[in-house]
C-alpha cells in the first residue's frame, strides 16, 4: 500500500524559513516522479512543484521560485521542500503527491505564516 | 498558464440520480507523447484529496465504476452514474500537460 506522511510544518514569521520532509513507503520511490502541492483551508488545491526521479529535473510554481527548493534523498525514501522567505501567502496545508499527476497523496502538513 | 474553469461550482444531488460535472481548459492539453493529462480528484470534508480520473477517462484502482470522464480538446466532463452519499464533498479536474500544472476551482456536491 501507498504510504506518504509529510512532516515540519509548523508556524513561523513572515521571512522565516521551514523544510517539510514526505516519508514514502509502499512502492519503488526512486522510479518515481514526485510532486508538493498545497491547499489553504477551505480553499482550493494549488501544484507547488514537481521532481524527476532521479531528481535531475525540477519545476516550481512561479511564485515559489527563488524561494522553494524541492529534492529527494532515494536511498531513504524521502522527499523534501525547503521553504525560504516565507509569506503570508504560502499559509497553506501542503500535501507531497506521487507522480506529477498525483495519484497518491500524503494526509498534509500545515504551515503557518503570521508576524 | 492553462485556466481551468469548471461548472457548476455547486451542485445538489439526489441520492441514486445522476451528475456530471464540466472541466474547460483554456488551450489544449494533448502533450507531446499524444496523451491527454486530465485527471479527476475528490476532496471529503476534512480529508486528502483522491484522484479518480486519469488521462480523461482512465479510473484509478479501487475507484468504482460509477465514476466515469470523457472529453477532449478542452472539454471534459466528469458523470456520476447514480449519487452515493459518499460522494460528496468537492470535486477538482487539473491539467497535468503544461508547466505550471493547474487545478479548477472545485465544484461542491451535496445531497438534496
Amino acid at each position: 500500500e501507498v504510504q506518504l506522511v509529510e512532516s515540519g510544518g509548523a508556524l513561523v514569521q513572515p521571512g522565516e524559513s521551514l523544510r517539510l520532509s514526505c516519508a514514502a513507503s509502499g512502492f519503488n520511490f526512486g522510479k518515481y516522479w514526485m510532486s508538493w502541492g498545497r491547499q489553504v483551508p477551505g480553499k482550493g488545491l494549488e501544484w507547488v512543484a514537481n521532481i524527476k526521479e532521479d531528481g535531475s529535473d525540477y519545476y516550481y510554481l512561479d511564485s515559489v521560485k527563488g524561494r522553494f527548493t524541492i529534492s529527494r534523498d532515494n536511498n531513504r525514501h524521502l522527499l523534501f521542500l525547503q521553504m525560504n522567505n516565507l509569506r503570508p501567502e504560502d499559509t497553506a496545508i501542503y500535501y507531497c503527491a506521487r507522480r506529477k499527476n498525483f495519484d497518491s497523496w500524503g494526509q498534509g502538513t500545515l504551515v503557518s505564516v503570521s508576524s | 498558464d492553462v485556466v481551468m474553469t469548471q461548472s457548476p461550482l455547486y451542485l445538489p444531488v439526489t441520492l441514486g440520480q445522476p451528475a456530471s460535472i464540466s472541466c474547460r481548459s483554456s488551450q489544449g492539453l494533448v502533450y507531446g507523447d499524444g496523451n491527454t493529462y486530465l485527471n479527476w480528484f475528490h476532496q471529503r470534508p476534512g480529508q486528502s484529496p483522491r484522484r479518480l480520473i486519469y488521462k480523461i477517462s482512465y479510473r484509478d484502482s479501487g475507484v468504482p465504476d460509477r465514476f466515469s470522464g470523457s472529453g477532449s480538446g478542452t472539454d471534459f466532463t466528469l458523470r456520476i452514474s447514480g449519487v452515493e452519499a459518499e460522494d460528496v464533498g468537492v470535486y477538482y479536474c487539473m491539467q497535468g500537460t503544461h508547466w505550471p500544472f493547474t487545478f479548477g476551482p472545485g465544484t461542491r456536491v451535496d445531497i438534496k
